[in-house]
């Protein structure tokens, strides 16, 4: 079975600042996705940032970027130039590739990020 | 292209009915998958249909039942509701390994 860990369910970060969100995941397939969404007080579901596991290059969104360590099984999620739209609940997802098979997102529990002005 | 539309967007039920929720996906998405969210359990996953089959199910009870049409449109229906089925149920449609969610409908079981 896999497995999303979240370690840090609240953090807070001043606008402008730079913010590190951590995620670790657990899984015995080599062939995976990995993503950030973000759900701010909306609940709309956004997707932030993917990182397919084959790729060495860490993925990049504009002010997103991860921190991609498959041999530790990490995807961290650093946001540059916090905004106050950047508050809301963030969460680590993973999803199995499988060529004719279904897709499962398994998500962490989530990280609630507050931008201070 | 539009994005996920689910309806309706609220719902209060008594115990004991059963409810229909709606979804449907972005032009051209054939996969639709299901999640419901609570604070106590987070996002887990129900079911995913993709050109009208059910391809994967969630570890949920059998009161939990989906289809999906043939214009890839998908309901959702639970019977013999329950308090602990309060939740919000997201609605995701797919294109390759992306999942794009709607904005889920909040039921509320009293």
């Amino acid at each position: 079975a896999q497995t999303v860990t979240q370690s840090q369910p609240e953090m807070s970060v001043q606008e402008a600042e730079t913010v590190t969100l951590s995620c670790t995941y657990d899984t015995s397939e080599s062939n995976y996705y990995l993503f950030w969404y973000k759900q701010p007080p909306s609940r709309q579901m956004i997707l932030v940032i993917r990182q397919e596991a084959y790729k060495q290059q860490n993925a990049t969104e504009n002010r997103f970027s991860v921190n991609f360590q498959k041999a530790a099984k990490s995807f961290s999620l650093k946001i540059s130039d916090s905004q106050l739209g950047d508050t809301a609940m963030y969460f680590c997802a993973f999803i199995l590739y499988s060529g004719a098979g279904s897709y499962q997102l398994t998500f962490g529990k989530g990280t609630k990020l507050s931008v201070i002005p | 292209k539009a994005g996920v539309t689910q309806t309706p967007r609220y719902l209060i039920k008594t115990r004991g009915q059963q409810v229909t929720l709606s979804c449907s996906p972005i032009s051209g998405h054939r996969s639709v998958s299901w999640y419901q969210q609570t604070p106590g359990q987070g996002l887990q996953f129900l079911f995913e249909y993709f050109s009208e089959t059910q391809r994967n199910k969630g570890n949920f009870p059998g009161r939990f039942s989906g289809r999906q049409f043939s214009n890839s449109r998908s309901e959702m229906n639970v019977s013999t509701l329950e308090l602990g089925d309060s939740a919000l149920y997201l609605c995701a449609s797919r294109s390759g390994s992306e999942q794009y969610f709607g904005p889920g409908t909040r039921l509320t079981v009293t």
